[in-house]
């Protein structure tokens, strides 16, 4: 079965410092990995997603990860934080499979420190 | 969120009441799920369906029920509402080849 974890619940860093939301899995076969943003009262926005090819994904608003198969994780990054990156971000992994099911981690809600 | 329509938005039901949450999507789509989303848990999948007619149970398919019988619409139902359906509510809808997933808006539900 696969799973998601999400180490931290709430993350905190002060503006101009380093953005690092851990993401790590657990998945028997080859996986899809995708990190969204929500924004309070919004939807979910694709932030960047690993499917195959470069390890390294870069994505929107700055960010980037890193797909590490010999550690199961995909680490979310951004070098400097803004007042606009607080928000609540999710980490998710679907199989390549027919079912496409996407499983979720519990989010980790990212505070910016003026 | 191009692509896949969700409604209503907003919604406040009485315990017991039933109602029908909306997702239609118009990029003929094969795959499509519902997602229930609750502080500190994340999204969690209530049913998903791989094609018209054929439909199944995620992680938390108890109180609802849905039907495919178009490739457009995938309708999640409640039958009666309870206040642990409290939630926002999310249907997804997923390109054949599983890498890129659209979502819908959004539907806030609450059950008093």
């Amino acid at each position: 079965a696969q799973s998601v974890t999400q180490l931290g619940s709430h993350v905190s860093v002060s503006e101009g410092a380093l953005v690092l939301l851990r993401c790590n899995y657990s998945s028997s076969v080859p996986p899809y990995l995708f990190w969204y943003v929500q924004y309070p009262n919004q939807g979910l926005q694709l932030l960047l997603k690993y499917t195959t090819g470069a390890t390294l994904v870069k994505g929107i608003n700055g960010f980037e990860a890193e797909f590490k198969k010999s550690e199961t994780s995909f680490h979310l990054t951004k070098p400097s934080a803004h007042m606009s990156d607080a928000a609540e971000y999710f980490c998710a992994v679907s199989r390549m499979d027919s079912s496409y099911k996407l499983i979720f981690g519990s989010g980790t809600r990212l505070l910016v420190r003026p | 969120n191009a692509g896949v329509t969700q409604t209503p938005k907003f919604q406040v039901l009485k315990t017991g009441q039933s109602m029908t949450l909306q997702c239609a999507q118009d990029m003929n789509h094969e795959y499509m799920s519902w997602y229930r989303q609750d502080p500190g848990m994340g999204l969690r999948l209530i049913h998903y369906s791989v094609g018209a007619g054929i439909t199944d149970q995620g992680e938390v398919p108890n109180g609802y029920n849905v039907s495919r019988s178009t490739t457009e619409d995938f309708p999640l139902r409640l039958l009666s509402a309870a206040p642990s359906q409290t939630s926002v509510y999310f249907c997804a809808s997923i390109q054949s080849s599983g890498n890129t997933i659209y979502f819908g808006e959004g539907s806030w539900l609450t059950v008093v």
